[in-house]
């Protein structure tokens, strides 16, 4: 069974480029997440979509950061424009329902911009 | 807003050394407490889920336990191997915040 996909895996733009990941969760998972990962930290929530449905989007910067789930199943994530402090790891998981089981990562986009 | 702790930030044992690593988080009302592996560069791999009504939950070499009035998990690891050497980090679900995760370093 696949896991969770991204790509691409490495991405350089220069800032105020836009810049977009992609997801396809594990078949069946209703709920995904997007997360940013700066080096030495622990992953933070950006988007958790259960379906079609942001359920919470409460960090993600919304100025410049847009995420769509058409459909329910893979989804996108972008920024524009890209700054200098926008450079990180852009995780995205996937899980069965509920936002109470089982998580489960891609192998995640590294993002540097210059 | 769920806070989650890990102690140490970093660790470096023998190899062969049974050890612990902690997590904390602040609310209670959790659901479940997820266990995660990271190597260098790579996303994260599930080790163990502890579901809200479990008190441990076993694999291999890997026993997590959880209390949730406490707000404490840890994490036990058996017999440490070279191998073992990654970020640990744990989640707890119902928002899924993670720590800050701890970097462990076995020696051969």
């Amino acid at each position: 069974e696949a896991g969770v996909v991204q790509s691409p895996r490495y991405k350089i733009i220069e800032k105020k480029q836009p810049v977009a990941f992609w997801c396809n969760p594990i078949s069946g998972h209703n709920t995904l997440y997007w997360y940013l990962q700066n080096l030495g930290q622990g992953p933070e929530l950006l988007i958790r979509y259960e379906n079609e449905e942001a359920v919470d989007d409460s960090q993600l910067p919304k100025d410049r950061f847009s995420a769509e789930r058409l459909k329910g199943v893979d989804s996108t994530l972008k920024i524009q424009p890209a700054e200098l402090g926008d450079s990180a790891v852009y995780l995205c998981a996937s899980s069965l329902g509920g936002g109470n089981t089982e998580a489960f990562f891609g192998q995640g986009t590294r993002l540097t911009v210059v | 807003k769920q806070e989650v702790t890990q102690i140490p930030a970093a660790l470096s044992v023998p190899e062969g050394e049974n050890l612990v690593l902690n997590c904390s988080f602040t609310d209670s009302a959790i659901y479940n407490l997820q266990w995660f592996r990271q190597d260098p560069g790579k996303g994260l791999t599930s080790l163990l889920l502890i579901q809200s009504s479990q008190r441990e939950q076993t694999s291999g070499r890997l026993n997590a336990s959880l209390d949730k009035s406490s707000g404490r998990s840890t994490l036990y690891i058996a017999a440490s191997q070279p191998g073992d050497s990654a970020t640990y980090l744990c989640a707890v679900h119902g928002d899924m915040r993670f720590g800050a995760g701890t970097r462990l370093t076995v020696k051969p």
